[in-house]
């Protein structure tokens, strides 16, 4: 069964340094999201983005964070000057379309911030 | 804003018994999607059952089944016959109708221990 794979699966940066964090959507998947979860906290929304641009974001998602389809495979989600409240496991997610199909995951990053 | 409630941090069950794990979720619209998810420890977020809230029947998948309660904005999971793979995270989700936000609203989720 196909699945959303992310890379790394454990990230560890200096504060203050950008980082960036890769994602494979499902190949035929049009609606891509990232998500974080801070630990002992809920999942939270970050952005969704769909046809090469940001559908709808959270208020987390400010000008520190970037995402990008920079191909036809890949999704990036940049943070370009971490913080140490930037420390989580970010989910990324795609589904096919918006009426209701579900969004299907990635393993996740751990994202640590030193 | 929507907000999703487990209120069961932690729950456990013997192996082949039943169990339910609650969630409620608060909303003002009247068509809406509700998801369960399962992370199985240091694994990926999986679908295990979906509802369309316009939908009057309760959905199920294999072992797995909803009761989902419009008017009380409750929407139970229930394991039959509970397997030690079951053991897992388990999130209720809720995501707007067709045409407002697709972001997913999660609760903090429910671990669930299934015992041999």
């Amino acid at each position: 069964e196909p699945e959303v794979t992310q890379t790394p699966s454990h990230q560890v940066t200096q504060m203050g340094q950008e980082v960036i964090l890769r994602c494979v959507p499902i190949s035929n998947h049009l609606y891509f999201y990232w998500y974080r979860q801070i630990l002992g906290q809920k999942v939270e929304f970050l952005v969704s983005f769909y046809n090469n641009e940001i559908s709808e974001k959270s208020e987390i998602f400010d000008d520190q964070f970037s995402v990008e389809r920079p191909d036809g495979s890949n999704f990036t989600l940049k943070i370009r000057s971490t913080k140490l409240e930037d420390s989580a496991m970010y989910f990324c997610a795609s589904s096919e379309g918006r009426e209701g199909q579900p969004q299907h995951f990635g393993d996740g990053t751990r994202l640590s911030i030193l | 804003a929507q907000t999703v409630t487990q209120s069961q941090p932690e729950m456990s069950v013997q192996e082949a018994e039943t169990v339910t794990l609650s969630c409620t979720y608060d909303t003002s619209e009247s068509d809406y999607y509700l998801f369960w998810y399962k992370q199985p420890p240091s694994r990926q977020m999986i679908l295990v059952i979906r509802q369309e809230a316009y939908k009057q029947q309760n959905a199920t998948e294999n072992r797995f089944s909803v009761n989902f309660q419009k008017a009380a904005k409750s929407f139970s999971l229930k394991i039959s016959d509970s397997q030690l793979g079951d053991a897992a995270m388990y999130f209720c989700a809720y995501r707007a109708p067709q045409g407002g936000s697709e972001k997913l609203v999660f609760g903090k989720g429910t671990k669930l221990t299934v015992n041999p």
